[in-house]
């Protein structure tokens, strides 16, 4: 059985510019969700889709913005990039919530 | 607010050296409690969810328990394979659904 992938592995932008990442779960899961990960702050919750509506969002602004298709595959937008954005980004997907699978992540670097 | 704190931060340990790991929480309804392990560079691996008070869960030498306050992940005869970083989370119940709160991890170094 197939893993969550994500894609790309690695991006590098510029602060201004905007960026989306791409997960696709597990076959079967219809719920993903999305962390970042750095240094400092640990793994921080994103925000939560199932059948294509959100059902979470933890506490970042209104330029994280995510969306889910049909065939549970999400994307995740960030829009004019700062340096601080610059993090490991991991989505996770589930069947029941009683387990998340993580991918692989995408780094983002911003320079 | 949900919180998790792991201890400790760093752990070196001899190869064979049993010793265990710390996670303690404050949850609004703890629907699940989570551990995983993640090597440099990678996504978190699934280890075990513990669900109420008194579970305990075992997957080769690492066994995880629950009390309503904490949870400990113990390592048994640990290899130097099994150094990693060891995540816990708590999932709330209510309508957190797919949130994870997790706490900063415990890096794992096990010394041939």
């Amino acid at each position: 059985k197939a893993g969550v992938t994500q894609t790309p592995r690695y991006l590098i932008k510029t602060r201004g510019q905007q960026v989306t990442l791409s997960c696709s779960p597990i076959s079967g899961h219809r719920s993903v969700s999305w962390y970042q990960q750095t240094p400092g702050q640990g793994l921080q919750f994103l925000f939560e889709y199932f059948s294509e509506t959100q059902r979470n969002k933890g506490n970042f602004p209104g330029r994280f913005s995510g969306r889910q298709f049909s065939n549970s595959r999400s994307e995740m937008n960030v829009s004019t990039l700062e340096l601080g954005d610059s993090a490991l980004y991991l989505c996770a997907s589930s069947f029941n919530y009683n387990e998340q699978f993580f991918g692989p992540g995408t780094r983002l670097t911003v320079l | 607010e949900d919180q998790v704190t792991q201890s400790p931060e760093a752990l070196r340990l001899q190869e064979g050296e049993s010793s265990s790991l710390n996670c303690s929480y404050t949850v609004s309804g703890l629907r699940g409690l989570f551990w995983y392990r993640q090597d440099p560079g990678k996504g978190p691996e699934f280890l075990f969810t513990l669900y109420s008070a008194g579970e305990e869960k075992e997957k080769e030498r690492l066994k995880a328990t629950l009390t309503k306050k904490e949870s400990f992940l113990h390592i048994t005869a640990p290899k130097p394979e099994d150094s990693a970083t060891y995540l816990c989370a708590v999932q709330a119940g209510g309508t957190s659904y797919g949130k994870l709160t997790f706490g900063q991890g415990t890096i794992l170094t096990v010394h041939p």
